[in-house]
Order: structure tokens, then C-alpha cells, then sequence
């Protein structure tokens, strides 16, 4: 069972509106959560980077939200543009090994495709 | 301004032949990755290093090797390809910010 999952799959909205993308974690104890956008044959580029003591961080029309008790995030895309259409990825940074102050890795979800229509 | 550079961008490979994939940063970060990213899966790891001459497993190890000889590199081997291993492969560095090359896409025939 993926660690990290999001929903929905795929969403497609008209530009100029706002949509909410969903992500569910399992994984603990965690370092931090991130969420990227990855634009079509590219790498994925960082949007917010979330401590578990933190509700709520904005990057301009991206709002990403964190309940680390209930263990969810969203990502928040106000006034959509059409350059916007891509996949996004909720990303939760994991410990390999706390108890020796290990190293934390990144475990990826599978990410929601957006695709904005004018 | 390079950030994180992958070489090749693409390549294509016959069944049992070998290849290096090169992973270069200038931003002196310590920690480095290697993930596939295929259809519906999402990208998963495939070994990490968490400093110059450090590497680890991650997710699907299997069929890969790396080094990281230099601090700046972090070399992904694949010693006897399979079509199995035909994806997308992308190269990440961080220090607290993650930063991810442009993915070199492979193809093993």
C-alpha cells in the first residue's frame, strides 16, 4: 500500500477557477511534507515545503494546508491559469532511522494530473 | 545557473548492454537521489546518498548501482539493461530544498 496517497487521479476545471487536490499520508515520524509541480517531459519543481507544525503556507495562488493529526494535506490553486496544467505531487519526507539520527528520505505519491481548459 | 544536470537526456540501449547516467550539482548540497518515474507509479527511489562517498538503497535497488565519488556527482549504473528498466529516470539533490534535473529517458530494447 503506497505510503502517500492523493486524490483525485486527474481533475480537469476551466480556467479562472479554483480546485483543491488532496493528499493522505500513512507514513510516520516525518520530517516534512512537500508539494511539487511537474510540467510535461520535466523535472518536478518545489511549490510549498510544510514542517509538521505548520497549518498553512502560500506560494502566490498556491495554498497547501497540513493537519498532521489527521495526517492530510491540500493544495489549493486559486484563479486557475492554463499554465497550470500539470501533474502535482505530494511528497512526505520520512526517517530511515530516528532512533541513530538518521537520514530522512522522500516518498513520493502518485500525484494528481491537472489540466486547465480555457 | 545549472542547478542539477542530467547526461544523457536520452538514450536508447539494446538488451544486456551497459551504461552510466551522469547526475552533476553545483550547489554543494549534501544529499543526492536516483528515481524512476513510470506510468501510474508515480516516482519512486531507486538509491540515495547522503554525502560524498555514501550510497544507500531505496525502494527498487534492483538491477542499479551508483557512486558518489565527488561530492558534485552521483553516478546511476545499470550493468546488464532490460526492458523492464525502460522509464524515466530523474536526479534530485537537497539540502533542505529539493532540486530536480531535466530526467533522462531510456529505452531498453
Amino acid at each position: 500500500k503506497n505510503q502517500v496517497e492523493q486524490s483525485p487521479q486527474s481533475l480537469i476545471i476551466l480556467e479562472g477557477k479554483n480546485c483543491t487536490l488532496q493528499c493522505n499520508y500513512t507514513v510516520s515520524p516525518f520530517s516534512n511534507l512537500r508539494w511539487y509541480k511537474q510540467d510535461t517531459g520535466r523535472g518536478p519543481v518545489s511549490l510549498t515545503i510544510m514542517t509538521f507544525s505548520e497549518n498553512t503556507k502560500s506560494n502566490g495562488r498556491y495554498t497547501a494546508t497540513l493537519d498532521a493529526d489527521t495526517k492530510q494535506s491540500s493544495l489549493h490553486i486559486t484563479a486557475s491559469q492554463l499554465s497550470d496544467s500539470a501533474s502535482y505531487i505530494c511528497v512526505v519526507l520520512i526517517a530511515v532511522d530516528p532512533a541513530s539520527g538518521g537520514s530522512y528520505i522522500p516518498t513520493f505519491g502518485r500525484g494528481t494530473s491537472l489540466i486547465v481548459h480555457p | 545557473n545549472a542547478g542539477v544536470t542530467q547526461t544523457p537526456k536520452f538514450r536508447v540501449l539494446k538488451t544486456g548492454q551497459s551504461m552510466t547516467l551522469l547526475c552533476a550539482q553545483d550547489m554543494n548540497h549534501e544529499y543526492m537521489y536516483w528515481y524512476r518515474q513510470d506510468p501510474g507509479m508515480g516516482l519512486r527511489l531507486i538509491h540515495y546518498s547522503v554525502g560524498e562517498g555514501t550510497t544507500a538503497k531505496g525502494e527498487v535497488p534492483d538491477g542499479y548501482n551508483v557512486s558518489r565519488l565527488k561530492k558534485q556527482n552521483f553516478l546511476l549504473g545499470l550493468e546488464s539493461a532490460a526492458p523492464s528498466q525502460t522509464s524515466v529516470y530523474f536526479c534530485a539533490s537537497r539540502n533542505y530544498e529539493a532540486f530536480f534535473g531535466q530526467g533522462t529517458r531510456l529505452t531498453v530494447v
